[in-house]
């Protein structure tokens, strides 16, 4: 089955910094990778979206990033925000269900 | 669009009670939907997948007289925890497609959770 590995499982930026999340997949099948926003207590906000036909896709201040060759694919959210702060899951599907990554832990210092 | 409701957001209960947990889609119609379980600080874990109009299919690991899902109409799924155990303690969580087909490339938007404590 798929596998997602993300990296880093936490990261801290200062308030207008750039972040940066990466996950990579193992299932060359595998053709929709959205990023969902977890807040403490809540559930996952899909937040963007990819899909394999386009290499990389943009909104406001976060955009994703798809390499299918490498298998890798990238969250990048410039001028971060206190309010960016948030558990961050990529995940991946194929021709079943999602598989998610373990998360990355974004903290935005003010 | 494409908002995911449940209830109850927070339930606490006696140990060998059974807890039920709907699932609603409020403005789609979802053919598919799916129950997961998010220990704290944990990736979120599929326990099966809800199919209106016949049985769910369970992931391995998940026992299916234990967790019965019934997806009676296509906007509502239900996850009822039987004979609850503290171990069952968790937070679920389910999500929808909105086209319905279960096709690779849906969408799926999560509902808002369930806090479930078992005494």
């Amino acid at each position: 089955g798929e596998n997602v590995e993300q990296h880093p499982s936490t990261l801290s930026v200062q308030e207008g910094d750039s972040a940066v999340i990466k996950c990579t997949y193992s299932d060359s099948a595998s053709n929709y990778f959205p990023w969902y926003k977890q807040e403490l207590g809540k559930g996952p906000q899909l937040i963007i979206d990819i899909r394999s036909n386009v290499g990389e896709k943009k909104d406001q201040r976060i955009a994703v990033t798809l390499n299918k060759t490498a298998k890798h694919f990238s969250l990048h959210i410039t001028e971060t925000q206190p309010e960016d702060s948030a558990v961050y899951f990529c995940a991946a599907r194929g021709y079943s269900t999602l598989t998610f990554g373990k998360g990355t832990m974004l903290l935005v210092s003010p | 669009g494409a908002v995911v409701s449940q209830h109850p957001s927070r339930v606490i209960c006696k140990s060998g009670t059974s807890v039920k947990i709907e699932c609603r889609s409020l403005d789609f119609q979802a053919t598919t939907m799916f129950w997961y379980r998010q220990f704290p600080k944990k990736s979120l874990m599929l326990m099966a997948t809800s199919n209106e109009g016949s049985k769910a299919t369970y992931e391995q690991g998940v026992e299916k007289d234990k967790f019965l899902i019934n997806h009676a109409s296509l906007t509502l799924s239900t996850l009822t925890v039987t004979s609850a155990h503290p171990e069952d303690s968790s937070f679920y969580i389910c999500s929808a497609d909105p086209t319905g087909q279960g096709a690779s490339t849906d969408t799926q938007y999560f509902g808002p959770g369930t806090r479930l404590t078992v005494l």
